[in-house]
């Protein structure tokens, strides 16, 4: 089945310790999501690669960054985390076509629980 | 500006209890409005796209619907495993990206 994966799907990290979260994807989609959710919120959107294009939302912290190597492969690098920090972190796909219309569904990854002591 | 909003916070049901869920909006030229299902430390399970009023979608007890300031979910004769919460989720004005309601905590006690 097409799908979403991230990984780990827990991580424990120090205060300042640098932590990569990964996400990969098999629905061939040309659009990655970052997403920060914490408890009872909405998702909020981090950042977004539109094929290799990146877009940063304007109050998504420096701390946080992100690569995307190739198109079925996204990265997401906190260099100094702090304890609010600590969340879930959604990884989604969705598909964009070049005339700008095409479905705006996202899929959505198990997510990768971050823990920062 | 965008905006999504999502009533009631949360609902406690018995099992068989149906009930519906709200999620008003306000967004230009609506491209259609998601709904998607969370479970407790899980990512969020696409459920339905809406694209016009009127049109309904259905999967097993849950029952999608749209009009042209609001969506409702509904839920027949809930049964415990119906309990998560329900997020919807609007394409902004002139972009792809999605404006997330809080969502509907859902509870169902058997």
């Amino acid at each position: 089945d097409a799908m979403v994966i991230q990984n780990p799907r827990y991580q424990v990290t120090q205060f300042g310790k640098p932590v990569t979260l990964s996400c990969s994807q098999t629905l061939n989609h040309n659009v990655m999501y970052w997403y920060q959710q914490k408890s009872s919120q909405a998702p909020k959107l981090l950042f977004h690669y539109y094929d290799k294009d990146f877009n940063n939302e304007a109050d998504t912290p420096d701390n946080f960054q992100s690569r995307r190597p190739n198109t079925s492969f996204c990265f997401l690098d906190i260099r100094s985390p702090g304890l609010g920090d600590a969340a879930m972190y959604l990884c989604a796909t969705s598909n964009r076509q070049v005339s700008g219309h095409g479905s705006y569904e996202q899929y959505f990854g198990p997510g990768t629980r971050l823990t920062v002591t | 500006e965008d905006q999504v909003t999502q009533s009631p916070e949360a609902l406690r049901l018995q099992e068989g209890e149906s009930s519906s869920l709200n999620c008003s909006y306000t967004v230009s030229g609506l491209r259609g409005l998601f709904w998607y299902r969370q479970d407790p430390g899980k990512g969020p399970e696409f459920l339905f796209t809406l694209y016009s009023a009127g049109e309904e979608k259905e999967k097993e007890r849950l029952k999608a619907t749209l009009t042209k300031k609001e969506s409702f979910l509904h839920i027949t004769a809930p049964k415990p495993e119906d309990s998560a919460t329900y997020l919807c989720a609007v394409p902004l004005t002139n972009d792809y990206k999605l404006s997330f309601g809080a969502g509907t905590t859902v509870t169902v006690r058997a």
